[in-house]
């Protein structure tokens, strides 16, 4: 089980250009979440995705937007972005369970995106 | 809103030392609570949880005890190792995950 894949490892944008980081959830689970977790701060959530739609957010503006794929793989996309977007990109997956909502499981976490914006 | 205070880092301590680190939340349900540990260059992972009052929370010596009372989740462990220095997060769920600042914790041998 190679459980929760990000990729790039490493990522260097400027100023007003787009982004876009990607994950593979462990085997077995369907729900996606990101975080951005900025440098000495504890991770903040941006929004997760299940069935291919956007299930929930944090207080991110719109330029962050998502996807999630048929088969539970998911993007984060990032458009016109800012110094203040620098930061380490978590995605966690986890399995969701019937009538409840997925953070209440475990969700197990990626080794992260770090993003630089110069 | 619901949040998490940690206490501020770095924690220094030497092998074999009591650690103790504080975490205290505000909560308008009854929010499970966890406790995550970063090791440098990797991911978050789930170190224990809790997800109801007078609950016990242990893995790996650590233990957390979730007070309603004192809204607090304070993590202990009874012999810290070197190999047990990280930052460490603690966390709630309400309808999605909150994390605490983080605390690094530094063991010299």
């Amino acid at each position: 089980d190679a459980g929760v894949t990000q990729s790039p490892t490493h990522l260097i944008k400027t100023r007003g250009q787009q982004v876009t980081l990607r994950c593979s959830p462990k085997s077995g689970h369907d729900t996606v979440s990101w975080y951005q977790q900025a440098l000495g701060q504890g991770p903040q959530f941006i929004f997760q995705y299940y069935e291919e739609e956007e299930r929930q957010r944090g207080n991110f503006p719109d330029r962050f937007s998502g996807h999630q794929f048929p088969n539970y793989s998911s993007e984060l996309n990032v458009n016109a972005l800012l110094l203040g977007d620098s930061a380490l990109y978590l995605c966690a997956s986890s399995l969701r369970i019937s009538g409840g909502l997925s953070s209440y499981n475990e969700q197990f976490f990626g080794p992260g995106t770090r993003l630089t914006v110069l | 809103g619901d949040s998490v205070t940690q206490m501020e880092g770095p924690v220094t301590l030497s092998e074999e030392a009591f650690l103790t680190i504080n975490c205290t939340y505000t909560a308008t349900g009854y929010p499970s609570l966890f406790w995550y540990v970063q090791y440098p260059g990797e991911g978050l992972q789930l170190l224990l949880k809790a997800t109801k009052a007078d609950d016990k929370g242990s893995n790996k010596g650590f233990e957390a005890t979730y007070r309603k009372e004192t809204t607090s989740f304070h993590l202990e462990k009874g012999s810290v190792q070197v190999s047990d220095s990280a930052v460490y997060f603690c966390a709630l769920t309400a309808d999605k995950l909150i994390f605490g600042t983080g605390t690094r914790l530094q063991v010299f041998p």
